[in-house]
């Protein structure tokens, strides 16, 4: 069936570090794909989106990568700051840019100081 | 900088009430979506609305579950008979063509 999963539930890294958050997504008809950040209590805010004619996307210390032929989406946050600290969820549209969104499970990103 | 606004952010209801979560959308856009997030899980689709209709539901969107928009401003959720498992977070969203869909703070339905 259609879904969208996440490989890990929490993610640990250092402040200053690299931080790599992967998605796996098994809708092949869907073209559009976005990360969403959630901090505690509040509601979904947008990261970053990617069309499935996009392998690379780039965003300020952010970047998106999808890889198609293994169905695979992954968000790089570059110099994590304590302010990264969140749950992290991919989602697809796979009526493309219009129509809901399917979520994953989410990555919990904690950022030590 | 515009955004969704929810209310209550916090509602207590006895099984078996009605209850209505408020929404007012971006002004300028056009599509309009209820979601939800069980503590814990993930965020779950529910309805969507486009042009005074529902465009989609989902399962989860069964009889009890209505949407309205009343006045061209806000946009509603109506439970009509609500069960413990209702108890979650509810999440408006709206967005315009071809853009990111910008969602609320959410209103935390509990259900006892």
């Amino acid at each position: 069936g259609e879904s969208v999963g996440l490989h890990l539930p929490t993610l640990s890294v250092q402040e200053g570090d690299n931080s790599i958050i992967n998605c796996a997504y098994s809708n092949s008809a869907s073209d559009y794909f976005i990360w969403y950040k959630q901090e505690s209590g509040k509601g979904p805010q947008f990261i970053i989106d990617i069309r499935s004619n996009m392998d690379k996307r780039q965003g300020q210390r952010v970047t998106v990568l999808l890889n198609k032929t293994v169905k695979h989406l992954s968000l790089q946050i570059a110099a994590t700051q304590p302010g990264d600290s969140a749950v992290y969820f991919c989602a697809e549209r796979p009526g493309g840019s219009q129509g809901n969104l399917i979520f994953g499970k989410g990555t919990k990103l904690s950022v030590k100081p | 900088e515009p955004e969704v606004t929810q209310t209550p952010s916090h509602q207590v209801t006895q099984m078996g009430q009605e209850v209505i979560l408020r929404c007012v959308p971006i002004s300028n856009h056009l599509y309009f979506y209820w979601y939800r997030q069980i503590l814990g899980q993930k965020v779950e689709f529910l309805v969507s609305f486009y042009n005074n209709e529902i465009s989609e539901k989902s399962e989860i969107f069964d009889d009890q579950f209505s949407v309205e928009r009343p006045d061209g401003s806000n946009f509603t959720l109506k439970i009509r008979s609500t069960k413990l498992e209702d108890s979650a977070m509810y999440f408006c969203a709206s967005e315009e063509t071809e853009a990111e869909a910008f969602f609320g703070q959410g209103t935390r339905l509990t259900v006892v």
